[in-house]
């Protein structure tokens, strides 16, 4: 199986920083690597799927980027609603999900 | 209006039979991919298995051996089956469409005598 590593797993900032979240993969996953965000007692959101395309309805605040093992997750300028878990997700083969990066206010 | 909704028992007896429902509505099983994904509390999202449009199904390997998953298309329903419950399969259970762009709201599931 593939093993995501997400870095880091806190993350402490404030509204207007410039924010980014790692995963890297244990091997290559072609770029089929999806971002989501999830609040407290809420299902997870999808961002960003297949490494740099934005779902419908996300702000163009988040971006991705990533080849081969590793990806990145990045919020141009955090904002009060950003504050949440972040998880990456990828869905080359036997789809795994990093352990997940909390992001909380500094 | 893309929906899906878990449905299922709150609580589940050690070693007995885990079953639930995702009831979905807005497209068509015979058209998009369902996966399963838990949450136990407090902790990360494990995927553990899709089925696919075709009616075919792929599973995490950790979980191969308990896990079923199944669907009756004329429905809209999608089913999951996992047998020999432990007290870690407490979570909260979510089925998700296709890329796991649409999720249901989840359903909690403990396991406890």
């Amino acid at each position: 199986d593939i093993q995501m590593t997400q870095s880091p797993s806190l993350l402490s900032a404030s509204v207007g920083d410039r924010v980014t979240i790692n995963c890297k993969a244990s091997q290559n996953i072609n770029k089929y690597l999806n971002w989501y965000q999830q609040k407290l007692g809420e299902a997870p959101k999808l961002l960003i799927y297949n490494t740099n395309n934005l779902q419908t309805g996300i702000p163009s605040r988040f971006s991705g980027s990533g080849s081969g093992t590793d990806y990145t997750l990045t919020i141009s300028s955090l904002q009060p609603e950003d504050f949440g878990t972040y998880f990456c997700f990828q869905h080359n083969s036997w789809p795994t999900f990093g352990a997940g990066t909390k992001l909380e206010l500094k | 209006q893309v929906q899906l909704k878990e449905s299922g028992p709150g609580l589940v007896q050690p070693s007995q039979t885990l079953s639930l429902t995702c009831t979905v509505a807005g497209f068509s099983l015979t058209s998009y991919n369902v996966h399963w994904v838990r949450q136990p509390p407090g902790k990360g999202l494990e995927w553990m298995g899709v089925i696919w449009n075709t009616g075919g199904t792929r599973y995490n390997s950790a979980l191969k051996s308990r896990l079923s998953i199944s669907k009756d298309t004329s429905k809209s329903q999608v089913f999951l089956k996992m047998n020999s419950l432990q007290t870690e399969d407490t979570a909260t259970y979510y089925c998700a469409r296709d890329r796991l762009g649409d999720w249901g709201q989840g359903v909690m599931v403990t396991v406890s005598s």
